[in-house]
């Protein structure tokens, strides 16, 4: 079956310092990828994704993902933190062909400290 | 601005009792998703569908239903809750085509508490 593993379940941080939060799915052919981020309060947003293309995507706030297809994974990482990213993120990919379904990874809380 | 609108953001009810759970969507999407966020356990789909009339089971459907009767209304439906479904839904929307896949739109939550 298909899944999504999020390695770091809590992570805390300072600002200022540099985040990669791990992504790994399972094998299952063509996939699309994204990370979404729950801000306190706040519905789910996408903050980026890739279908193909080049696998360094870049999102919203400075964010980016790389997509290493050798090793299914699909890294979030950001230079430098700050204390309004603290916030819930999910990994999710969609095996394409597959119709709708996208499968969520359990989540990794990140806690920025001002 | 896509507004996913769920009527309710917190609901207590108690077992046995049957209960919905609204949402409306205002941007004219074709594909519309239940899903149940529970800590630890990330987001789990429970049912979609790709257009009105139309439903498909996602991967926990056992003691919900659905229904879809106008595009932009998608409604789910706990027939007898039951404590193990005290949960946060979430509802989303997308439009349809393959280039989108993905790219939900979510609504605020409706924080179910089941007695």
């Amino acid at each position: 079956a298909q899944s999504v593993s999020q390695h770091n379940h809590h992570v805390i941080l300072s600002e200022a310092a540099s985040l990669e939060l791990g992504c790994n799915y399972s094998y299952g052919g063509t996939v699309n990828l994204f990370w979404y981020v729950q801000y306190p309060g706040q519905h789910l947003q996408l903050l980026l994704k890739y279908f193909s293309g080049d696998p360094l995507v870049k999102g919203i706030k400075g964010f980016e993902a790389e997509f290493i297809k050798s090793k299914f994974s699909f890294n979030l990482r950001k230079p430098s933190v700050q204390w309004s990213d603290t916030a819930e993120y999910f990994c999710a990919v969609n095996w394409s062909g597959r119709d709708d379904k996208i499968i969520f990874g359990k989540g990794t809380r990140l806690h920025i400290l001002p | 601005d896509v507004k996913v609108t769920q009527s309710s953001r917190y609901l207590v009810k108690r077992t046995g009792e049957k209960v919905f759970l609204e949402c409306v969507q205002d941007m004219d999407h074709e594909n519309m998703f239940w899903y149940r966020q529970d800590p630890g356990l990330g987001l789990r789909l429970i049912y979609f569908s790709y257009d009105v009339k139309m439903k498909e089971k996602g991967d926990i459907p056992e003691g919900y239903s659905v229904s879809r009767e106008k595009k932009e209304r998608f409604s789910l439906i706990l027939e007898s809750a039951s404590t193990n479904q005290t949960s946060m839904y979430l509802c989303a929307s997308r439009t349809g085509g393959a280039s989108s896949v993905g790219e939900l739109f979510f609504g605020e939550g409706s924080r179910l508490t089941v007695l």
